[in-house]
């Protein structure tokens, strides 16, 4: 079993509409989660970070942590075509030098 | 501000040819990484480095060596390539150790062994 557990899609939504991705996990000591933005042929770039249970916004998109249930979401709300790309969710116990990584899911924002 | 710079793009190699990929990043940072990106599999660490001079093993390092010789710099080399090391590898970089800090990637490095 994947340490991290995502969900690949593909994922195709009308422009406009709300977006959830979703990743689980197995390791309680996780307590650092990120998710990443991966345009086609480029690198990921950070998109949120949270520490630890609970939500953030940032504009049109929001991170949810629920550590009970090791579950953590991303929802893009008013989806636009600009956000059809592969998105990462990422997470660290923050002792390790490293992240663990989901496989990625692929979302087209159809205009 | 190039930020992170992975150098070649692409490369085709034969089975048992040898090659090196270079990242330079121009932040100053600390710590650097090479993952490799395959379908369904997600980001895999190979090795990284929490510093100049240091270099240590991730998730699939058989295989790759690498070295730090200069902070700003990140070496990764097959010594005898084979089909499996097919790949997209991405370099990154992070101020701090990735746990909690930001990792900043390079576009990526296409190879194909034949």
């Amino acid at each position: 079993q994947k340490e991290v557990e995502q969900d690949p899609g593909p994922l195709s939504v009308p422009e406009g509409a709300i977006v959830s991705l979703n990743c689980t996990y197995s390791n309680s000591a996780f307590q650092y989660f990120m998710w990443y933005r991966q345009y086609s042929r480029k690198g990921p770039e950070l998109l949120m970070y949270t520490y630890s249970s609970g939500n953030k916004e940032d504009g049109r998109f929001t991170a949810q942590v629920d550590k009970s249930s090791k579950y953590i979401s991303l929802f893009i709300r008013d989806s636009q075509p600009s956000d059809s790309a592969t998105y990462l969710c990422a997470m660290s116990d923050g002792s390790a030098r490293q992240l663990t990584f989901g496989s990625g899911t692929q979302l087209t924002v159809l205009p | 501000n190039a930020g992170v710079t992975q150098t070649p793009k692409f490369r085709v190699l034969k089975t048992g040819q040898s090659m090196t990929l270079l990242c330079a990043q121009d932040m100053n940072h600390e710590y650097m990484y090479w993952y490799r990106q395959d379908p369904g599999m997600g980001l895999r660490l190979i090795h990284y480095s929490v510093g100049e001079g240091t270099t240590a093993k991730g998730e699939v390092p058989d295989g790759y060596n690498v070295s730090r010789l200069k902070k700003q710099n990140f070496l990764l080399g097959l010594e005898s390539a084979a089909p499996s090391q097919t790949s997209v590898y991405f370099c990154a970089s992070s101020f701090g150790g990735g746990g909690n800090g930001e990792l900043f990637f390079g576009e990526g490095s296409r190879l194909t062994v034949l």
